[in-house]
């Protein structure tokens, strides 16, 4: 089982540029999620989607923007990359954004180490 | 908006000690509460989650965790702890309506001694 995949895994930008950073899930989860992790913060979630042709701004959303693109996939992208942005990247999905008990859990991909210079 | 506290940013244990990591929320509805494990170089794997019932959750590895609603904490334990237990735990809570959109604590990082 694949679970949640991100490309890519590694990628060294220049402020200014821009790219996307793709996540795909093979579980029939209804909700993706994209988070940032940084030294001390924990994570932090930057958008949201609960179903499928729905997307929300969570706690950190400003620099970045998303699609999701059908159930399976859901992109971020960074039209203008500031070295703020330099962080590790987390993709994510479960069943529904309420799903609790066996089938309330997140599942997360390896991660995205991105570097904005 | 709700937040979580992880009061400990690194914990030093030699192997066989007992550990006990701290987490207190800030939200006064009904919440899920799950801790993640991430070892070194991998991505975050849950732990152990709390959504009702019994309030001690016992989870994979040995671990366990209390929900205390009274002291908005979820404090996880383990009481004998392995060189392989070293990696970063992260406490998490969900409110009721939006279970799985988590709030993550700051973490805190366990290195055990062999």
């Amino acid at each position: 089982n694949a679970g949640v995949t991100q490309t890519p895994k590694f990628q060294v930008l220049k402020t200014g540029q821009s790219m996307t950073l793709q996540c795909a899930q093979d579980m029939n989860h209804n909700s993706m999620y994209w988070y940032r992790q940084d030294p001390g913060m924990g994570l932090r979630l930057i958008y949201y989607s609960a179903s499928e042709g729905t997307t929300d701004k969570g706690e950190v959303p400003n620099g970045y923007n998303v699609s999701r693109l059908n159930k399976r996939e859901f992109s971020l992208r960074l039209e203008s990359a500031a070295p703020s942005q330099t962080s590790v990247y987390f993709c994510a999905s479960s069943e529904a954004l309420r799903a609790s008990g066996i089938n309330g859990e997140l599942f997360f991909g390896e991660g995205s180490r991105l570097t904005v210079l | 908006a709700q937040s979580v506290s992880q009061h400990n940013h690194h914990v030093i244990l030699s192997e066989a000690a007992s550990l006990e990591l701290g987490c207190n929320y800030s939200y006064g509805g009904t919440v899920n509460l799950f801790w993640y494990v991430q070892y070194p170089g991998q991505h975050l794997q849950l732990l152990l989650k709390y959504f009702s019932g019994d309030p001690l959750v016992k989870g994979i590895k040995g671990f366990e965790a209390e929900f205390i609603k009274s002291k908005f904490s979820f404090n996880l334990r383990k009481p004998s702890v392995q060189w392989s237990d070293t990696a970063e735990y992260f406490c998490a809570v969900g409110s009721g309506a939006a279970g799985n959109k988590l709030t993550f604590g700051g973490g805190t990082r366990v290195l055990v001694k062999p």
